[in-house]
This record gives C-alpha cells, sequence and structure tokens, in this order.
C-alpha cells in the first residue's frame, strides 16, 4: 500500500521559533510537493521538487525553504513562524518522467495542523 | 499563470440526487484535469481525471466532462451516497515543461440522508 508520511499531525509553535516539518514516501516517487490549505483558498502549493537536491518555488513560497537530500525525504522549514502560517500542510508525491511531466497522480500525506501563537 | 475557478463552494444534496461540480480554467495550453476529493482528516485523493484528447470520461456513478472552447470541466456525481460527503478539488496543467498542478477553491458537498 502506497503511503506518505508525515511525521507530526499537530503542532503548536511560538512566533519566531523555526519549524521543520518533515515528510517520507515509500513509493520511490521522482516527484513531492508542500502544499498548504485553507479555508476559503484551496491548496495552494509552497514548494516542489522533482530530484534530490533539486526545488522550485510554487505559488506562496516566501516564509519558506525546503530540503531534499534523499529522495524519500521532502522538508518544509519555516525559518522563523508567524501567526499567518498557521494551517493545514499537506505533502504529496508523484512519479516522475524524463520531460518532467508533473501530471502523475499525487499521494497526499494526512496533513501536519500548525498552530502559531 | 493557469488560473482554476471552482463552483459552488458548497453543495447540499438529498441522497439519490445527482450533483454538479463545475470549473473553469484561464490557460489553453492546459491538457489535464484530474479531479480530487477529500475526506475529513484526511489528504485529498485522485478519483477521476480527463485529458484533452477526450470530451468525457465516466467511472461507475462518477463522469468529468471537459469543453475546451469555453475552457470549463465538470464532474457529475450520480445516485449521491452519503459517503460522497467530502470536499472535491478540480485541478488543471500542462503535461509538460514542469509545470505543477493548479487546484481550484473545493467544493464542499455534503449529502443528505
Amino acid at each position: 500500500d502506497v503511503k506518505v508520511t508525515q511525521s507530526s499531525r499537530y503542532l503548536v509553535k511560538r512566533t519566531g521559533e523555526k519549524v521543520f516539518l518533515e515528510c517520507v514516501q515509500d513509493m520511490d516517487h521522482e516527484n513531492m510537493f508542500w502544499y498548504r490549505q485553507d479555508p476559503g483558498l484551496g491548496l495552494r502549493l509552497i514548494y516542489f521538487s522533482y530530484d534530490v537536491k533539486m526545488k522550485e518555488k510554487g505559488d506562496i513560497p516566501e516564509g519558506y525553504s525546503v530540503s531534499r537530500e534523499k529522495k524519500e525525504r521532502f522538508s518544509l522549514i519555516l525559518e522563523s513562524a508567524s501567526t499567518n502560517q498557521t494551517s493545514m500542510y499537506l505533502c504529496a508525491s508523484s512519479s516522475g518522467a524524463e520531460d518532467r511531466d508533473l501530471t502523475g497522480e499525487l499521494f497526499f500525506g494526512e496533513g501536519s495542523r500548525l498552530t502559531v501563537l | 499563470g493557469e488560473n482554476v475557478e471552482q463552483h459552488p463552494s458548497t453543495l447540499s444534496v438529498q441522497e439519490g440526487d445527482s450533483a454538479v461540480i463545475k470549473c473553469t480554467y484561464s490557460d489553453s495550453a492546459s491538457n489535464y484535469f484530474p479531479w480530487y476529493k477529500q475526506e475529513l482528516g484526511k489528504g485529498p485523493q485522485l478519483i477521476i481525471d480527463i485529458r484533452s484528447n477526450v470530451g468525457e470520461k465516466k467511472d461507475q456513478r462518477i463522469a468529468v466532462t471537459l469543453n475546451k472552447t469555453a475552457k470549463h470541466f465538470s464532474l457529475h456525481i450520480t445516485e449521491t451516497q452519503p459517503e460522497d460527503s467530502a470536499v472535491y478539488f478540480c485541478a488543471a496543467c500542462k503535461d509538460s515543461g514542469n509545470t505543477p498542478l493548479v487546484f481550484g477553491k473545493g467544493t464542499r458537498l455534503s449529502v443528505i440522508a
């Protein structure tokens, strides 16, 4: 059974703290993604990666960075958490292709709900 | 870049009735259109997709239609059941050039028994 695992379901952090959200997939997928989900705003792409050590900005990268040191792991980093980063964060992965076709089925984790106080 | 609009934002139907969710997209080069279903407490899951070389695709009680001229596509669910209650997202992208999916804002469907 395919699986995307996010390390924490719920986190509470203070403003200014550094926050790490970890995501691991066991499907040997090339592509990995981080989204945030907010009521009324849908799924917005923060960053994605189509290969180890590669990263691309999505629609809302400001205030975030990512790390992909191994194929199966994609980390989202909030260098200095702010209250407007309180949200549900979803990690996803998909199988890639040589022409960087990103239309492969996305497999999502169950989400990490982050509250920044 | 691509922009996807989705309507309605909420939809309530009686069990057994049909439900229709509509999306429009802005980039005429987009040619891949999936639909994802998100149940409470879970991540979204692909339920059906369509590519621009076909106008309609069916899978049991769900179907998707695509009108490339009008740049809109729709999800149709027939004979709705309580387990169809969820948030549904449409999305669009091109199938090349490293362009990721752009999602609509979602539709919360409630099926009333």
